[in-house]
């Protein structure tokens, strides 16, 4: 089984600043099937990125996945006021698809 | 526009057991694999279990194998999900989920769409 460790755990930021958060697996993501989630409390996860690095529908471009095999990265150029939430890390290369513990970004 | 709409969820006696269902709409059900994914109270996602289109093939989390049974229906749309034996650490609010799609006609269990989660307490 892929066990998937994100850090930080919490990140306390400003609005409009970059963050990068990371996501490392125990082994290799074959075919980079990583995706990237974000949740507000209360509400069910939406997808961000998929595929390591592609856009999901309506996602803004401040937002960048990255990276290969076992390690990955989500980076927010800049950030909104509406991006501070909790973010997964999934992969979907083999079964269990597992995610990350999350990172919260909070506002400082 | 796609919704997922689960129910079944509710409070539990340990050992009992729970039937959940997810009725969908707004996409081709059948052509699309789904899963099921909680979440503890104030913790992370976890992955739980997931079933191609078809209901051909199925797939579990260890932290349920055994105990849990992950079936749908294409002609009524709705996907179901039972877990016995249950125990306070399957408290969590379930979540359905549908996969995006398929690559190489193989599905892709990473999730575009999720309903809005239905709660299960597990207490004496």
């Amino acid at each position: 089984e892929i066990v998937l460790t994100q850090s930080p755990g919490t990140l306390s930021l400003f609005p409009g600043e970059r963050v990068t958060l990371s996501c490392r697996a125990s082994q290799s993501v074959s075919s980079n099937y990583l995706a990237w989630y974000q949740q507000k409390p209360g509400q069910a996860p939406r997808l961000l990125i998929y595929g390591a690095s592609r856009r999901a529908t309506g996602v803004p471009d401040r937002f960048r996945g990255s990276g290969s095999g076992t390690e990955f990265t989500l980076i927010i150029s800049r950030l909104e006021p509406e991006d501070f939430a909790v973010y997964f890390c999934q992969q979907y290369a083999t079964s269990p698809y597992v995610f990350g513990q999350g990172t919260k970004l909070e506002i400082k | 526009e796609v919704q997922l709409v689960e129910s079944g969820g509710g409070s539990v006696q340990p050992g009992g057991f729970l039937r959940l269902s997810c009725a969908a709409s707004g996409f081709t059900f059948s052509s699309f694999a789904m899963s099921w994914v909680r979440q503890a109270p104030g913790k992370g996602l976890e992955w739980v279990s997931g079933l191609s289109s078809s209901g051909d093939h199925i797939y579990y989390a260890d932290s349920v194998k055994g105990r849990s049974t992950v079936s749908r229906d294409n002609s009524k749309n709705t996907l179901y999900m039972q877990l016995n034996t249950l125990s306070a650490e399957d408290t969590a609010v379930y979540f359905c989920a549908k996969s995006a799609g398929y690559n190489f006609g193989l599905p892709q269990y990473y999730f575009d769409s999720w309903g809005q989660g239905a709660l299960v307490t597990v207490s004496s």
